[in-house]
């Protein structure tokens, strides 16, 4: 199975800073990389899908990069409604595989 | 608008069954794809099954295997996950999800608002 580690567990942050979370597979899974938020008590919400592609009505402050291993998704101009837990999700193979979560928190 | 609803969740008793179903709306069903997701309280996300579209292909969580058999009925736009020999660490809220790609045109997947299992006695 592949591992999906997530990095870091949690972070806190200001009013309109940038954050970065960092999503690493066990294994090469090409682009196959997808990154969810999830608030608390909601089902999760599609971000990124194809590691850099941008879901269809998600603001363009979310961003995804990375291939084969290793991947980012950025978060600019944070703001009060991104507190959220954010996840990725490997689906190149069987079983599909999701990261340990990033809490996100405004400070 | 993709529209996902999951029902059947409730309490059952360890080593007992339930059936959860997912009624889908929106989107060519039989074109997809379709997984069941769990969230144990306070955890995170866990994938449990996933379906072809023509049903042909199922696969498994390791732990879930040989105890959940997913399913589904294109006629009916459902999809199922039928769940025998249920252990406490089966208790999640259960989520429908529609898969990423059909005919070479791919999304994020869309989620339904989930159903709880609790299994206890």
């Amino acid at each position: 199975d592949i591992q999906m580690t997530q990095s870091p567990s949690s972070l806190s942050a200001s009013v309109g800073d940038r954050v970065t979370i960092t999503c690493r597979a066990s294994q090469g899974i090409s682009n196959y990389l997808a990154w969810f938020q999830q608030k608390p008590g909601k089902a999760p919400k599609s971000l990124i899908y194809a590691a850099s592609s941008l879901q269809s009505g998600v603001p363009s402050k979310f961003s995804g990069s990375g291939s084969g291993t290793d991947f980012t998704l950025s978060i600019s101009s944070l703001q009060p409604e991104d507190s959220a837990t954010y996840y990725c999700q490997q689906y190149n193979n069987y079983p599909l595989t999701f990261g340990g979560g990033t809490k996100v928190e405004i400070k | 608008e993709v529209q996902l609803l999951e029902s059947g969740g409730g309490l059952v008793q360890p080593g007992g069954s339930l059936r959860l179903a997912c009624a889908a709306s929106g989107f060519t069903f039989s074109s997809y794809v379709m997984h069941w997701v769990r969230q144990a309280p306070g955890k995170g996300l866990e994938w449990v099954s996933g379906i072809s579209g023509s049903a042909d292909k199922t696969y498994y969580a390791d732990s879930v295997k040989g105890r959940f058999t997913i399913s589904r009925d294109n006629s009916k736009n459902a999809l199922y996950l039928q769940m025998s020999s249920l252990r406490a660490d089966d208790t999640a809220v259960y989520y429908c999800a529609k898969g990423y790609c059909s005919g070479g045109v791919c999304r994020g997947p869309d989620w339904g608002p989930g159903t709880l299992v609790t299994v206890s006695s």
